[in-house]
């Protein structure tokens, strides 16, 4: 199993360029999941999927966009890229959205400049 | 809301010695769950224990433990026997039933082990 995968692993954006982040997971889990990390802060739930087709907002889901067309895929969409949004990325899965360990990828640093 | 908080933003310890970081939250919830995520300088996240509200017996993985005190809302990480390797970022976080899988984070303790 590879587990989580990610990439790329970093990317330097103008701003208002647009990009995906790209995810897949080889566990067949259900729930999937972007959480963006910033200097001095936790994680924080950008927006998550519970299977396939479905998807809802999580903490910070404003200049994203995702969609689930596969239980192995979950891409993260930067619509039109801000430095605010200069970020580590991780995705993670879980077999479900019960209270379960989260399995994360390794990470995408973005900047944007 | 949930919050977790971590008030040590950074710690020390020497090698082969005990830490303890520490850990508190906030909830109304009855059924819920606690981790501890390692984060090292490789910025993979890693899982180093995990508890359930609902069982009083505190959980241990070999060196790490936690002291899980439920009335007090404390969730606290004892690394016994310090190793190098324990050097990195550990994360706090909280999640419950019905929560959709929302792990909520604390800002993080930063804990360095010197030789």
């Amino acid at each position: 199993n590879a587990g989580v995968t990610q990439t790329p692993k970093f990317q330097v954006l103008k701003t208002g360029q647009s990009m995906t982040l790209q995810c897949a997971q080889d566990m067949n889990h259900e729930y999937m999941s972007w959480y963006r990390q910033d200097p001095g802060m936790g994680l924080r739930l950008i927006h998550y999927s519970v299977g396939a087709g479905i998807t809802d907002q999580g903490e910070v889901p404003n200049g994203y966009n995702v969609s689930r067309s596969t239980t192995e895929d979950f891409p993260l969409r930067l619509l039109s890229a801000a430095p605010s949004q200069t970020s580590v990325y991780f995705c993670a899965s879980s077999y479900s959205p019960e209270p379960y360990e989260q399995y994360f990828g390794p990470g995408t640093r973005l900047t944007v400049t | 809301a949930q919050t977790v908080t971590q008030s040590q933003p950074e710690m020390s310890v020497q090698e082969a010695e005990t830490v303890t970081l520490s850990c508190t939250y906030d909830t109304s919830e009855n059924n819920y769950y606690l981790f501890w995520y390692k984060q090292p300088p490789s910025r993979q996240m890693i899982l180093v224990i995990r508890q359930e509200a609902y069982k009083q017996q505190n959980a241990t993985e070999n060196r790490f433990s936690v002291n899980f005190q439920k009335a007090a809302k404390s969730f606290s990480l004892k690394i016994s026997d310090s190793q190098l390797g324990d050097t990195a970022m550990y994360f706090c976080a909280f999640d419950y039933g019905g929560s959709q899988g929302n792990l909520i984070f604390g800002k993080g303790t930063k804990l360095s082990v010197k030789p």
